[in-house]
């Protein structure tokens, strides 16, 4: 399986910008796509969509979030930190069968 | 707008088997790809399976032979069992549409179950 690897924890300040990294054990990118994806979580929510194939938004998503990598090394940028953002947020490979997700990072105020 | 949500006992015994719903609506699902997803306590996230719009069906190895996946078209409902189940198997499970990129794009609100004696 394609272990994703996540920190567990960021602190940042409202208003700043957050940086959440993923790296994958194996490439997850093919010739066409990067096959990495973002998910947030808030307490007693179900996950939401956010960012897939590494950099395009999901529908309804605010332009502050913004995803970028390819290979094994991706990023999530929130820019700016709102509260609203505070949340526990998830990276998924779907290059190969069974699709896993990373421990999740999450996002605390400073 | 699909909406997906998710039914089934909140309590399953040791060794017996878990069965949930997943009903769909605002999309047929003899389109796309429907999973599900279960988050233990601590956090950690596990992709269980899914169902494909012909009615083929793919499964994380860990489950091994646990695990069936089935679906009434006409109710617009898939269906998670899960045999011979352990306290480890105690979580929060999601039911979700996947892209044919494997994208999960819209997730039910989860329902939680205790394995417990």
């Amino acid at each position: 399986d394609i272990v994703l690897t996540q920190s567990p924890a960021l602190a940042v300040s409202l208003g700043q910008r957050a940086t959440i990294s993923c790296r994958a054990s194996q490439s997850v990118s093919t010739s066409s796509y990067n096959l990495m994806h973002w998910y947030q979580q808030k307490p007693g929510q179900q996950p939401k969509l956010l960012i897939y194939d590494a950099s395009n938004l999901a529908s309804s998503i605010p332009a502050r979030f913004s995803g970028s990598g390819s290979g094994t090394d991706f990023t999530l940028t929130i820019n700016p930190v709102q509260a609203d953002d505070i949340a526990t947020y998830y990276c998924q490979q779907s290059r190969e069968l069974p699709w896993t997700f990373g421990g999740g990072t999450k996002l605390e105020l400073k | 707008e699909v909406q997906l949500q998710e039914s089934g006992p909140g309590l399953v015994k040791p060794s017996q088997s878990l069965s949930l719903t997943c009903s769909v609506t605002g999309y047929s699902i003899t389109s796309n790809y429907w999973g599900w997803i279960r988050k233990f306590p601590g956090n950690k996230m596990e992709w269980m399976g899914y169902i494909s719009y012909s009615g083929s069906t793919s499964y994380n190895p860990s489950l091994k032979s646990r695990i069936s996946i089935t679906r009434d078209t006409s109710k617009n409902q898939f269906f998670l069992q899960l045999n011979s189940v352990t306290t480890e198997d105690t979580a929060t499970y999601y039911c979700a549409s996947e892209s044919t990129t494997g994208v999960m794009d819209a997730w039910g609100q989860g329902a939680s179950v205790t394995v417990s004696s």
